[in-house]
């Protein structure tokens, strides 16, 4: 049974670097594709970027090159870095797995607020 | 970017009703489509994807159809658990790109 789970810091300085992880069970990061998905009242669901451990990672061009997803194979662990954070990435993040584009796994959600 | 249109936003229906949601794309997508359903406080839900492949353990009420830019999803007769926000998300090209939501709601 694949289970992911999303943690880190609940709020975050405008700014600063958002930074969340996702720990993985039930499966290896050492395949599939590896998602992080955000929702907002405002922009609804949108999708940051994703990994596969081939070395393939791509993100989405709207968020202006902020963005680093990350992986550590010993913890089956992977992370997202979201740098000068406004209040528009207020957001509850999922991480995902991905199989050719589709979400079939999901975190249960992390909601992230940027305030000072 | 592909941008995905919904329609309706929300629908008021009673639990034994046919319902359809619709999903338009900007640009040609093939069969690449995935609909999902979320409940509140809860991460989305895969149902289908292909545009009518049907999820393992998904109910066979749901169903989708579609190809090209036009897609919909059908619940042939709701049932109390089925009131819930849907969306589609293309997967033809990235950036992946989500629909704004249809609520479903009982009437």
């Amino acid at each position: 049974q694949v289970q992911l789970q999303e943690s880190g810091p609940g709020q975050v300085k405008p700014s600063e670097t958002l930074s969340l992880t996702c720990t993985v069970s039930g499966a290896s990061i050492r395949s599939f594709y590896w998602s992080w998905i955000r929702q907002s009242p405002e922009k609804g669901l949108e999708w940051i970027g994703y990994f596969h451990s081939s070395g393939t990672t791509i993100y989405n061009p709207s968020l202006n090159n902020r963005v680093t997803i990350s992986k550590d194979m010993s913890k089956n662990q992977f992370s997202l870095n979201l740098s000068s954070v406004t209040a528009a990435d207020t957001a509850v993040y999922y991480c995902a797995r991905n199989e050719l584009g589709i979400s079939e796994y999901w975190g249960p959600g992390t909601l992230v607020t940027v305030s000072s | 970017d592909i941008q995905m249109t919904q329609s309706p936003s929300s629908l008021s229906a009673s639990v034994g009703d046919r319902v359809t949601i619709t999903c338009r794309a900007s640009q040609y997508i093939s069969h690449s489509l995935a609909w999902y359903q979320q409940k509140p406080g809860k991460a989305p839900n895969l149902l289908l994807h292909d545009a009518s492949t049907l999820e393992s353990g998904v109910p066979s009420r749901f169903s989708g159809s579609g190809f090209g830019t036009e897609h919909t999803l059908t619940i042939s007769s709701l049932q109390p658990e089925d009131f819930a926000t849907y969306y589609c998300q293309q997967y033809y090209n990235t950036p992946y790109t989500f629909g704004q939501g249809t609520k479903l709601e009982i009437k």
